[in-house]
């Protein structure tokens, strides 16, 4: 196993659009976390699984955002009509329970 | 609601100076502490993870210790090198309920050759 995987590594999209981001995490990781980190800050927590279900979600999390963990395995994040605020990179992590999270390297979104 | 502050913002010493990295969190209810370090551009690289019932944790060069009573933690870098250079963030994730991550805004590391 070589790690939290994300795809793609960098999205450039027109405002208005939609992207949808993957993250694959350790194979034996049941849980999953998705942040986001703008420039000069630190990453902000979004949305958390545990197998398939979704926990807890952010305020920072609007309608316009979805994520899903279909078969408690990897893991999509959608964002709809996109706005320029919405520039930032996407970080997914994933943990076995409480213990250590491993974070993948993130897919940088830029809207223009 | 869990705040997490890391002084100072950026940092600057000449290679091989041992070096320390202040973290502060507000909510002492916690399950763990973990390290990371983010070069450029890329994702977080764990250092060091201290569960709450721990007081320090060792990997090589770099010694992190917790005090959660007081709500601090410290990063402790030895013999520091031009390679450490990058911006190192603490999180801290708290107990009981849901669990999530808290980051600090992290300390900008440079090592001068």
């Amino acid at each position: 196993d070589t790690g939290v995987s994300q795809n793609p590594r960098h999205k450039i999209t027109k405002r208005g659009q939609n992207v949808t981001f993957r993250c694959d995490p350790i194979s034996e990781h049941n849980r999953l976390y998705w942040y986001r980190q703008t420039l000069g800050q630190g990453p902000e927590f979004l949305t958390y699984f545990q197998n398939e279900a979704q926990l807890e979600k952010s305020r920072l999390l609007s309608d316009r955002f979805s994520a899903e963990r279909p078969k408690g395995s990897f893991s999509t994040l959608e964002i709809q009509r996109t706005e320029q605020g919405d520039s930032a990179m996407y970080l997914c992590a994933s943990s076995f329970g409480e213990g250590e999270a491993f974070f993948g390297q993130g897919t940088r979104l830029t809207v223009v | 609601k869990q705040e997490v502050t890391q002084i100072p913002a950026a940092l600057s010493v000449p290679e091989g100076e041992n070096l320390v990295l202040n973290c502060s969190f507000t909510d002492s209810a916690i399950y763990n502490l973990q390290w990371f370090r983010q070069d450029p551009g890329k994702g977080l690289t764990s250092l060091l993870l201290i569960q709450s019932s721990q007081r320090e944790q060792t990997s090589g060069r770099l010694n992190a210790s917790l005090d959660k009573s007081s709500g601090r933690s410290t990063l402790y870098i030895a013999a520091s090198q031009p390679g450490d250079s990058a911006t190192y963030l603490c999180a801290v994730r708290g107990s009981g309920g849901y669990q999530k991550v808290t980051f600090g805004t992290g300390t900008k590391l440079q090592v001068i050759p």
